[in-house]
């Protein structure tokens, strides 16, 4: 059975606290996901890595950064903690191949930033 | 710029009635189409997938979706809905062919017993 887990189920952080999400895939897959997901806006991505040390800006990229050092693992870093980066963290991995391939997300990480 | 568009961001449907999710996409060249299932405090599961060879679309959980390029949609149905139903549901699109989605904003889908 596939799976993609996400380190804490619930997280939280004071502003201006450096914050760390871990993310590790068991299914050997090339491609990782962060996603943001708030209330009426669905999932937007903040970034994308398609190979190890290799990242891409997704939609959303403004105070967050990324760490692929191993295939099976994505973090995503929250260098200062703000209020509005209160919300829920999905990680996804999928295949490379043609873009077919489902992804697969973990179960999340609700952050709260007070 | 490509977009994903779901009407409704709140259903309610009894339970035995029929399920329709409406989901419009946006884009010169038809992508790949995806309808994923969150049930609460869960992440995403994928229900089905469309990718050219069919345009009608079977997935799990009695779902399926039917594929209509002149209209540009890309409907989620169920016959009959059951109570295990109630969850929010996700329509995305490829982006051009890559590997990056683009997401719905989602419809959360109450069945009244």
């Amino acid at each position: 059975d596939v799976k993609v887990t996400q380190s804490s189920r619930y997280l939280v952080k004071r502003t201006g606290e450096k914050v760390f999400l871990e993310c590790v895939q068991d299914m050997d897959h090339e491609n990782m996901f962060w996603y943001r997901q708030d209330p009426g806006l669905g999932l937007r991505l903040i970034y994308f890595s398609y190979d190890v040390k290799m990242k891409e800006k997704g939609d959303i990229p403004e105070g967050y950064s990324v760490s692929r050092e191993k295939k099976e693992r994505f973090s995503l870093i929250l260098e200062s903690a703000s209020t509005n980066q209160t919300s829920m963290y999905l990680c996804a991995s999928s295949q490379q191949g043609p873009s077919t391939y489902e992804q697969y997300f973990g179960p999340g990480t609700r952050l709260t930033v007070t | 710029a490509q977009s994903v568009t779901q009407l409704g961001s709140h259903v309610s449907v009894s339970e035995g009635a029929l399920v329709l999710l409406r989901c419009n996409y946006s884009s010169s060249v038809p992508p790949y189409l995806f309808w994923y299932v969150q049930y609460p405090n869960q992440g995403l599961q994928l229900l089905l997938k469309y990718t050219s060879a069919a345009t009608l679309v079977k997935g799990i959980n009695g779902f399926e979706a039917e594929f209509k390029k002149s209209e540009t949609s890309f409907h989620l149905t169920k016959p009959s809905a059951h109570m295990s139903d109630a969850a929010e549901y996700f329509c995305a699109a490829s982006r051009g062919g890559t590997y990056k989605y683009i997401f719905g904003t989602g419809t959360r889908l109450k069945v009244l017993a």
